[in-house]
Formats: C-alpha cells, sequence, structure tokens
C-alpha cells in the first residue's frame, strides 16, 4: 500500500513559467511534510517542508501547499529555471509513540524537466 | 562541514555474495537513516540508527542488517544478495531524529 503517491512519473514546463508538482497522501496520521531535489549521482536534498498545522510555506522561489481535507500538497516552483530540471520527491513523516520514533514514507518521484 | 560520505561509490557483485556498505554522517549528526532507491520504487526507508541504536526499520527482510557505532558512522549490510537488490544505497543524516536529512551521494550496487 503506497501511501504518499505522486501519480506523475515526469513533468515538463517552460523556463519563467510555473512548475506544479503534486503529491497525495493516504495516511491521516502523517504531521510533516518534506520535498526533496535529486540530480542524477547525487544524492537528495532538502528544498523546502510543511507542518500539518499549517497550509502554506514560502521559501523564495519555492511554495508548498497542504490541503489537509484532501490530503494533498502541492510543490510551486515560481519562475521555474533549467536549473531546477531534477526528480522531486515528496516525503512525509508519522511521529509515533512518545514522539522519538517516527514513520518517512516517500513517494516515487516526479522528473520535472524546465525547458530553456 | 564534510558533507555525508558513502563508500564505495559502485561496486559489482553476484547472487549469494554479501556486501557492506559504509556512511559517515555529518559531525555531529547523531541519526543515520539508509534508504534504497529503485526505478520502479522510489525512495524506500531501510532503517534508522540514533546514538547506536537502531530506531526505525522499514518493510525489507532480515539480510538487510545495519550498525552505528560510537562516533555516528554506520554500516549496512546485505547478506545473500539477490538480482533484486540491484540499487542505490543511500545514506542520510541528520541532528536529530525526524529532523531535515542530508543525503550522501549514495552506492550503486549491481549484483549479477
Amino acid at each position: 500500500d503506497q501511501q504518499v503517491k505522486q501519480n506523475s512519473p515526469s513533468l515538463s514546463v517552460q523556463e519563467g513559467r510555473i512548475s506544479i508538482l503534486n503529491c497525495d497522501y493516504t495516511n491521516s496520521m502523517f504531521d510533516y511534510f518534506l520535498w526533496y531535489k535529486k540530480y542524477p549521482a547525487e544524492g537528495p536534498t532538502f528544498l523546502i517542508s510543511i507542518s500539518s498545522i499549517k497550509d502554506k510555506n514560502e521559501d523564495g522561489r519555492f511554495t508548498v501547499f497542504l490541503n489537509k481535507s484532501a490530503k494533498h500538497l502541492s510543490l510551486h516552483i515560481v519562475p521555474s529555471q533549467p536549473g531546477d530540471s531534477a526528480v522531486y520527491f515528496c516525503a512525509a513523516i508519522e511521529t509515533l509513540g512518545g514522539g522519538s520514533n517516527y514513520k518517512l514514507t516517500f513517494g516515487k518521484g516526479t522528473l520535472l524537466t524546465v525547458n530553456p | 562541514k564534510a558533507g555525508v560520505t558513502q563508500t564505495p561509490r559502485y561496486l559489482i557483485k553476484t547472487r549469494g555474495q554479501q556486501v557492506t556498505l559504509s556512511c559517515s554522517p555529518i559531525s555531529g549528526h547523531r541519526s543515520v537513516s539508509w534508504y534504497q532507491q529503485t526505478p520502479g520504487q522510489g525512495l524506500q526507508f531501510l532503517f534508522e540508527y540514533f546514538s547506536e541504536t537502531q530506531r526505525n526499520k522499514g518493510n525489507f527482510p532480515g539480510r538487510f542488517s545495519g550498525r552505528q557505532f560510537s562516533n555516528s558512522r554506520s554500516e549496512m549490510n546485505v547478506s545473500t544478495l539477490e538480482l533484486g537488490d540491484s540499487a542505490l544505497y543511500l545514506c542520510a543524516s541528520s541532528f536529530r531524529l525526524a529532523g531535515e536529512l542530508f543525503f550522501g551521494e549514495g552506492s550503486r550496487l549491481t549484483v549479477l
């Protein structure tokens, strides 16, 4: 059972336009969400996160929106740049028990290509 | 500050063999977690160690094991390798449990 789903394996946008990467989840116990970016031959790097008590978090060109009722989050990149071309992973955390343990689940990723 | 270092970067093994991968976290980070990345399954959580204790474990068979040393360095071992174990194995370190993860470049394992 895949609890974090990125239904679009790939996305292609023009430079300067908005990129919207989507992520759906099924576990209502997730309380923290993160986006990671991965270039080929490199490890993923942290981009931006959002707590379940918020519905928006912004960092420069990157904004993450969380819709808890729809169990949906999205990453907006505005404006998109060719250097943003990478695989983007959505991840969700469920804090377990007394808070010292947690479960981190990644989506399968979406390949974003930004064309010059 | 040095990043997360994984060794070896590439290795080729045959079925039935075993392999040990190493991960040195960022200095001061006490949490080390391991992930398997394959084209069809994305990033899958293997396990996490914090202060030499396994704190969380994913849904992988017992052939996959790990440990963490007092200096926070971690090793991951896969025994009786199968073709399906071919993947990129990523290590990530964090200052605390459930903290921001800093990933290494990965160890690409090919099982023939």
